[in-house]
C-alpha cells in the first residue's frame, strides 16, 4: 500500500463547477499538507500549504485537512480551462532540523471545458 | 529568466551511456533535491542535498550519482543508462530559513533511454 493514495483521474468537469480532488494516507505523522499544480511540459508549483486541520481558503482555492480521517481535499470553486492541469498532493513528517522529504500522491489529471 | 533551470530539457540516450543532467538555481535556496516523475507513480525522490558538503540518498538512489559543485548547481548522473531510467527528472530547491521548507521546482529533463 503506498503512503499517499490519490484518485489519478482523468477528471473532466464543465467552466464553472465545484471541483472536488482528494488524497487519503496511511502515515498519521505527516503533518505538513501541500497542494501542488503541473501544467502540461511544465514542473510543479506550489499551489496551497498547511498544516493543520481544518479549512484554508486562497481565493477559489480551498485546502481542507482532516488528520482524524487521514484525508485532505482541494475544492476549486468556479473552475476555469486555465485550472486544467495535474494536481498533486504532497505531505510531509515533523523533523527537526533536516530537509522534511515530500511523499507526493501520483497526480490527478483535469481538464475544465468552456 | 528562470529562478530553477535544468539542461538538456530533452534527451535521447542508449543503453549502457553515462548522462549528466544540471540544475542551476538563482534563488539563493541552500538545500536542492532531485526527483523523477513516471506516469501514475507521482515524484520519487532520488537524492538531496543540504549544503554544498551534505548530499543524502532519497528512495530510488540506486543507478543514480549527484555532485553539488556549488550552492546554485547540482547535477545528477547515471553512470550506464538503461531503460527504465527513462522518465522526467525534476530538480527542486528550498530555503531552511523560510521553516516551511517549500520546495520549488524546475521545467524538468525528458530522459529517453533506449
Amino acid at each position: 500500500q503506498k503512503e499517499v493514495e490519490q484518485d489519478p483521474g482523468p477528471l473532466s468537469v464543465p467552466e464553472g463547477a465545484i471541483v472536488s480532488l482528494n488524497c487519503t494516507y496511511s502515515n498519521s505523522a505527516f503533518q505538513y499538507f501541500m497542494w501542488y499544480r503541473q501544467y502540461s511540459r511544465k514542473g510543479p508549483e506550489l499551489l496551497m500549504y498547511t498544516y493543520s486541520s481544518g479549512n484554508k481558503e486562497d481565493g477559489r482555492f480551498t485546502a481542507q485537512v482532516d488528520k482524524s480521517s487521514k484525508y485532505i481535499s482541494l475544492f476549486i470553486r468556479d473552475s476555469q480551462p486555465s485550472d486544467s492541469a495535474t494536481y498533486l498532493c504532497a505531505m510531509s513528517l515533523i523533523s527537526s532540523g533536516s530537509a522534511r522529504q515530500l511523499t507526493f500522491g501520483s497526480g490527478t489529471q483535469l481538464t475544465v471545458l468552456p | 529568466d528562470a529562478d530553477v533551470t535544468q539542461t538538456p530539457r530533452n534527451r535521447i540516450t542508449k543503453t549502457g551511456k553515462r548522462i549528466m543532467l544540471e540544475c542551476s538555481q538563482t534563488k539563493g535556496h541552500d538545500r536542492m533535491y532531485w526527483y523523477r516523475q513516471d506516469p501514475g507513480l507521482g515524484l520519487q525522490l532520488i537524492y538531496y542535498s543540504f549544503d554544498v558538503k551534505d548530499i543524502n540518498k532519497g528512495e530510488i538512489s540506486d543507478g543514480y550519482s549527484v555532485s553539488r559543485q556549488a550552492q546554485a548547481k547540482f547535477s545528477l548522473s547515471l553512470e550506464s543508462a538503461i531503460p527504465n531510467q527513462t522518465a522526467l527528472y525534476f530538480c527542486a530547491t528550498s530555503d531552511a530559513r523560510t521553516g516551511t521548507d517549500t520546495q520549488y521546482f524546475g521545467p524538468g529533463t525528458r530522459l529517453t533511454v533506449l
